[in-house]
Order: structure tokens, then sequence, then C-alpha cells
């Protein structure tokens, strides 16, 4: 399976400021995803991250806010824009790779970015 | 649009006892994960269920798939403390591209008590 690894893997930030998350993948991959893991709940898809094209956003995610770039197949970044309290979360990028079954893929986890914002 | 519940949403079990925890998602989708989380770490990937009938085992877990019913479970057979995290299901929607997007229940935190 893909080995990816975030950056920042925590950061204490102040409200208004922005901070862009980086994801790196060991191997070239298809499809990346953005989700978000707001304190005891659980997982939401943020956007897809599509290589050479803008992102796919979810409902109630825009690219304003959480601006993603994904300049090629291995590395993609998320922006958390004009941050607020309530945009502590985890954010963790996600990569889908093919399974056993070519049509069905295997989706596989980064470590997360802890995200707090005072 | 799809939406994924889990219950129990908290489960505390002695060890060597078995349970199982329930995943039901709103429409039709063409595959099943299941996910364990443990306390400030990522997800990993325990089962990807693809059919009807689909029944996957690993150690003390067993998951199973029931697409008419629209149903998941994950059984867990003689508990160990080991096993203690948050166990999270997740369904797909059917996309038109190669990969779907993961729709995710709310969780179920397993405490095993010794």
């Amino acid at each position: 399976s893909a080995v990816i690894s975030q950056k920042p893997s925590r950061d204490i930030c102040q409200r208004g400021t922005s901070l862009t998350i980086q994801c790196q993948v060991d191997s070239q991959v298809t499809m990346m995803f953005w989700y978000r893991q707001q304190p005891g709940q659980s997982l939401t898809l943020i956007a897809t991250a599509n290589q050479g094209s803008e992102a796919t956003y979810e409902s109630g995610f825009v690219i304003d806010k959480f601006p993603i770039s994904r300049p090629n197949l291995t590395f993609s970044t998320l922006t958390v824009s004009n941050m607020s309290p309530e945009d502590s979360s985890i954010y963790l990028c996600s990569v889908a790779e093919a399974h056993e079954t070519k049509w069905v893929y295997e989706q596989y986890f980064g470590p997360g970015t802890r995200l707090t914002v005072t | 649009e799809l939406k994924v519940e889990q219950n129990p949403l908290f489960l505390s079990m002695q060890e060597g006892k078995n349970y199982t925890i329930y995943c039901n998602y709103s429409t039709t989708s063409d595959r099943l994960y299941w996910y364990r989380q443990d306390p400030g770490k990522s997800l990993e990937s325990l089962f990807v269920l693809l059919s009807n009938g689909a029944v996957k085992q690993e150690g003390r877990l067993m998951a199973s798939l029931d697409t008419k019913a629209r149903l998941s479970t994950l059984h867990i057979t003689a508990a160990v403390h080991d096993l203690s995290a948050t166990y999270f299901c997740a369904a797909a929607k059917l996309n038109t591209g190669t990969a779907s997007k993961l729709t995710f229940g709310t969780g179920t935190r397993l405490q095993v008590t010794l």
C-alpha cells in the first residue's frame, strides 16, 4: 500500500491566518482526497484533488476557504484560509489505489494534521 | 444523499466476550469499508466488502455485507484489550469515475476491559 506523509503533523494558529498542509505519497496515485475530522467526530470529505485541474468540492466546502493544489501524482496541498476556532480539526489526506479487483479502490489515509485555532 | 449510521456509538465489553457493531447505509452503495482508528492516530484499513453475502475475517474480527438490507456488521470474537479503538464503517457512492467517494459512519468507540 502507498505510504502517505503529511506536514505539519500539528499546529496551533491564530484566527484570521492561513495554514497550508502538505501531503506526499511515495508512489503515483490517481485519486487523492482531503477529509476533515472534527474533535470526537467522524470524517467528512472536503474535496477530491484532481491532478492538473481544479479540485472537486463537497457540499459545504468552497475553494476560497479550502484551496487545494495537485501539481503531480504524488503531492497535494490543502490550505485552510482565514481560520476561525471552528476550523480546529484533524485534516487527513487520503489516496485510492486499485484493489485486487481493478475496478475497486482501496483507500488509505495519511497520519493527519491536527490543527488548533485560537 | 448517502447516509451511514453505526451503532452502538460506544461499546464497553469484557475480554473474552463477543459482540457485533452494525452499519446501515441509506442508498445503493457499491462497496463497504471498515477502518480502525487508535487515539491520536490515523485510520487503518481493515476490510473492503464488495458484494452481497461477502464475508471477510482477520483474527478476531469478521465483517459481512448484506446489500439487500443495506447492512454491514463487524463481529468481534473473544475480545482482547488490544482491540480497544474506534471503528468506522464507510460506504462508497456509486460514481461514474474509477474511484468512489467515501461517506463515513459515526464511529463506534470500543473499550475492552480486563
